[in-house]
């Protein structure tokens, strides 16, 4: 039972436009959310986070919106560069815990 | 600096054997885990330690067994491999046993032949 989905295993992007990273969740206990990059051979390096009680998180060119109501949130990359390709990882906790739950990850490929 | 290390890199081992991957953070966090990287590629935990003591223990059969000698060192010991054990195993620590963000190391390729 998959509690956190990332449903499109792939996204292409051109250099220069956004890229929308969605993620859905289930578990409406979950209070805290996080993006991972990850390169190949490498492990899982954390981007960004919020918490339930913001609707969004910016830091620099990435921006994490979060609809509590249809338990979904995205990652937006403004704009994607090159460097920005590799699997990106949506996971949920319940904050007063520490079980990440993960979905199955995003290929972004960001074409110069 | 590397924050979480884990050694080895890569490992290829024989069904049957006993093997073992050691992993170490600088951080001065005082919680530890490890996740397992399926064939699927998706990210599941295994195990938490916070100051030595376990907290978390998913599912896992108990041929795999984590030992922490310290806050800063949670190693996992693997019995009588299979080939289902094949995947690839990633330590991770945080601050607190709530810790919101949890850093990972760079994965072990364990491959069972």
């Amino acid at each position: 039972d998959q509690q956190v989905k990332q449903n499109s295993p792939s996204l292409s992007v051109q250099e220069g436009r956004i890229s929308i990273l969605n993620c859905d969740y289930t578990n409406s206990m979950f209070d805290y959310f996080l993006w991972y990059k990850k390169y190949p051979a490498e492990g899982p390096t954390f981007l960004i986070s919020i918490s339930s009680i913001k609707d969004k998180n910016e830091d620099g060119r990435f921006t994490v919106f979060l609809n509590k109501s249809a338990k979904h949130l995205s990652l937006h990359i403004v704009p994607s560069q090159p460097g920005d390709s590799a699997v990106y990882f949506c996971a949920a906790k319940v904050s007063a815990g520490n079980m990440l739950t993960f979905g199955g990850g995003t290929r972004l490929m960001v074409k110069p | 600096d590397t924050a979480v290390s884990q050694t080895p890199k890569y490992l290829v081992t024989q069904m049957g054997n006993d093997k073992s991957i050691k992993c170490e953070q600088n951080l001065g966090h005082d919680t530890m885990y490890w996740y397992k990287q399926d064939s699927k590629k998706f990210l599941k935990i295994m195990f938490s330690y916070n100051n030595k003591e376990l907290i978390i223990n998913e599912t896992v059969p108990n041929r795999f067994s984590p030992k922490s000698p310290d806050k800063a060192h949670l190693n996992l010991h693997i019995n009588s491999l299979e080939l289902g054990d094949s995947a690839v195993y990633f330590c991770a620590s945080s601050k607190g046993a709530a810790g919101n963000t949890i850093y990972f190391g760079e994965g072990s390729w364990l491959t069972v032949v």
